[in-house]
This record gives structure tokens, C-alpha cells and sequence, in this order.
């Protein structure tokens, strides 16, 4: 059954604290997976799309890497304005061409950064 | 460039009572959903659609209907509403298959 798990549920960092967030996949034939952020009463904001095992990408104090099991979001020196709930989406192949490309979200991580 | 926007932003029904959600995107994408987040489960597609005058179910359609008369623009509508029915609604579209999405700011339904 293709699934995504994203640990941790919540993560509280000071200031300046470099961390990871996590996003475990398992998907028949991954067709990209996509970070977005979400602020509280917001739509989700697309940050990233990898496409291969071994591809990176940055943005600012974001930088997010792909392996062929899960997809790590390193945040490095995070200010107070990257609090926000990260999500992460798996897209699997279409079953036939009039069909949607099946995305399936992660439930997402709080993060938030103290001053 | 306002992006994806949905009409309205809150709303609480009546247990019964029916009401129709509006999107509309400016940015000429063939690809439209309808999605519902509800805590601790992520979000989830109800209905989408692939160009103008298509739609189709996804993975949670059972008490919603949808229509895309123009390509601008998906509605969706809840026929009967129910309390199970309360959630956050988003709608998203993207310019292909593969490509990202976009999200509007999102519809919150309350059904008493």
C-alpha cells in the first residue's frame, strides 16, 4: 500500500538550532515528491520537487534531499518565521492517462522556533 | 496574480442543508482538485479534474458532487450536508500531471 510517514509529529528549535524533518515513502514507481509548508489558516505554499534518489534542492535556510526510502528536509539556522506545519507528498505513476496523478500527503511536522 | 482562490472562506450548515464551494484559478491550469485535512490524517482528494467539462472521484467522493463547466473554475457541492462533513476544504490545481500544485487558502466548514 503506498504510504507516507513523516516524523517528527512536532519539533521545537531555538533559534539558530540546525534540524532534519523526515519524510518516509513507500510507493510503487514515485513519480516526485513534494515539500510544502503550511502556515496556520492557510493554504499549503510549495517549497520543493525531487525527482530522482540523490537530488537535491535549496531555498534560503532550506535545503531538501531524496533517497530512494524517504526525503530529508534540513532546516540550518532557523529564524522564528520558519514555524509552520511541513508537508511532504509522494506521487505515484497515473493508472491510465485520463486519470490524476495519485498524490498521497504525510500528516506533516509542527516546527516551531523560539526566539 | 491572485493564484487559486475559494469562495467563501467560512461557513457552518445545518445538519441537511446544501451549499456549493467555488474555486477559481487565473493560471490557465488543465488540472483541478478538491481536497478535505482533517487533524491527524492529512490531506485527502475528494474529486478532481483533468481539463474543462471532465471530473472524477477520488479517494473520498461519497456526499459530494462536483462540476467544471468553465476551466477556470471547480465547484463543489455537498448535497446533504453531515457533521462527518466538517473539515477544511482546499482546492489545488496544477498545469500538468507531474508538476506542483497550488493551493487557495482554504474553506472552513462547520455542519452542526
Amino acid at each position: 500500500e503506498d504510504q507516507v510517514t513523516q516524523s517528527p509529529e512536532a519539533l521545537r528549535l531555538q533559534e539558530g538550532e540546525s534540524s532534519s524533518l523526515n519524510c518516509s515513502y513507500t510507493v510503487s514507481g514515485l513519480r516526485g515528491l513534494f515539500w510544502y509548508r503550511q502556515d496556520p489558516g492557510k493554504g499549503p505554499e510549495f517549497l520543493f520537487t525531487l525527482y530522482s534518489a540523490g537530488e537535491e534542492k535549496e531555498k534560503e535556510r532550506l535545503k531538501a534531499t531524496l533517497t530512494k526510502k524517504e526525503s530529508f528536509l534540513h532546516i540550518t539556522a532557523p529564524k522564528p518565521e520558519d514555524s509552520a506545519t511541513y508537508l511532504c507528498a509522494v506521487q505515484a505513476p497515473r493508472l491510465w492517462s485520463g486519470a490524476t496523478n495519485k498524490l498521497i500527503f504525510g500528516t506533516g511536522t509542527l516546527l516551531a522556533v523560539q526566539p | 496574480n491572485a493564484g487559486v482562490t475559494q469562495t467563501p472562506k467560512f461557513r457552518v450548515l445545518k445538519t441537511g442543508q446544501s451549499m456549493t464551494l467555488l474555486c477559481a484559478q487565473d493560471m490557465n491550469h488543465e488540472y483541478m482538485y478538491w481536497y478535505r485535512q482533517d487533524p491527524g490524517m492529512g490531506l485527502r482528494l475528494i474529486h478532481y479534474s483533468v481539463g474543462e467539462g471532465t471530473t472524477a472521484k477520488g479517494e473520498v467522493p461519497d456526499g459530494y458532487n462536483v462540476s467544471r463547466l468553465k476551466k477556470q473554475n471547480f465547484l463543489l457541492g455537498l448535497e446533504s450536508a453531515a457533521p462527518s462533513q466538517t473539515s477544511v476544504y482546499f482546492c489545488a490545481s496544477n498545469l500538468g500531471a507531474y508538476t506542483e500544485a497550488f493551493f487557495g487558502q482554504g474553506t472552513r466548514l462547520t455542519v452542526v
